[in-house]
């Protein structure tokens, strides 16, 4: 079984369109990440949810909307997608909670490419 | 702020070769440090992590020592392979907010 995961794997789309990915956690954990990563392999954190609340909002446009409808759950939605969304986007997840407090996990990712 | 600064890529090393990466840190308070490995094409795994100062975390032959006193957590391994060639991310965990704080990534290449 996956622990976390996203889909679609790849996702190629036109510049103006508006695009969602979906992310899955099977492993109980409160808090979930949604990352961007650049060309240089740099990681960027977006947004980060715990136990279904908005924790870290980053700086990122707000064409970029995240929205968890339970713990296992988050998905990112991408309104107006532009040249310069074109990433690899991951989701993670790790246990915050309790006295337990995990590394994070992360999904396969999802290569955005906005043509 | 928290920061993490690792040595920029890319490395590149032959196979059997010795291995360190530096990663240095700056915290308040006692964070959690951790070693993550992105294999091409494939999301980021835990490598191997520490929680405290003078910890040892290790996993596939490599190693990392949590210093406190130089703040740094710098990943080593005795004899590297090809099959090594990876992308390597220092982080921290602060243990205030439980962010978790990333290096910039460093690319490891390994000749055969």
């Amino acid at each position: 079984d996956t622990a976390v995961s996203q889909t679609p794997k790849y996702l190629v789309t036109q510049m103006g369109n508006d695009k969602s990915i979906k992310c899955e956690q099977n492993l109980g954990h409160d808090t979930m990440y949604w990352y961007k990563q650049d060309s240089k392999k740099f990681l960027k954190i977006m947004f980060s949810y715990n136990n279904k609340e908005l924790i870290i909002n980053e700086t990122v446009p707000n064409r970029f909307s995240p929205k968890s409808p339970d713990k296992a759950h988050l998905n990112l939605h991408i309104n107006s997608l532009e040249l310069g969304d074109s990433a690899v986007y991951f989701c993670a997840s790790s246990h915050l909670g309790g006295t337990v407090n995990t590394e994070a996990f992360f999904g396969q990712g999802t290569r955005l490419t906005v043509v | 702020g928290d920061s993490v600064t690792q040595m920029e890529g890319p490395v590149t090393l032959s196979e059997e070769a010795f291995l360190t990466i530096n990663c240095t840190y700056t915290a308040t308070g006692y964070p959690s440090l951790f070693w993550y490995v992105q294999y091409p094409g494939e999301g980021l795994q835990l490598l191997l992590k520490a929680t405290k100062a003078d910890d040892k975390g290790s996993n596939k032959g490599f190693e990392a020592t949590y210093r406190k006193e130089t703040t740094s957590f710098h990943l080593e391994k005795g004899s590297v392979q090809v099959s090594d060639s990876a992308v390597y991310f220092c982080a921290l965990r602060s243990d205030s907010n439980y962010q978790l704080i990333w290096g910039a990534g460093t690319k490891l290449i390994i000749k055969p």
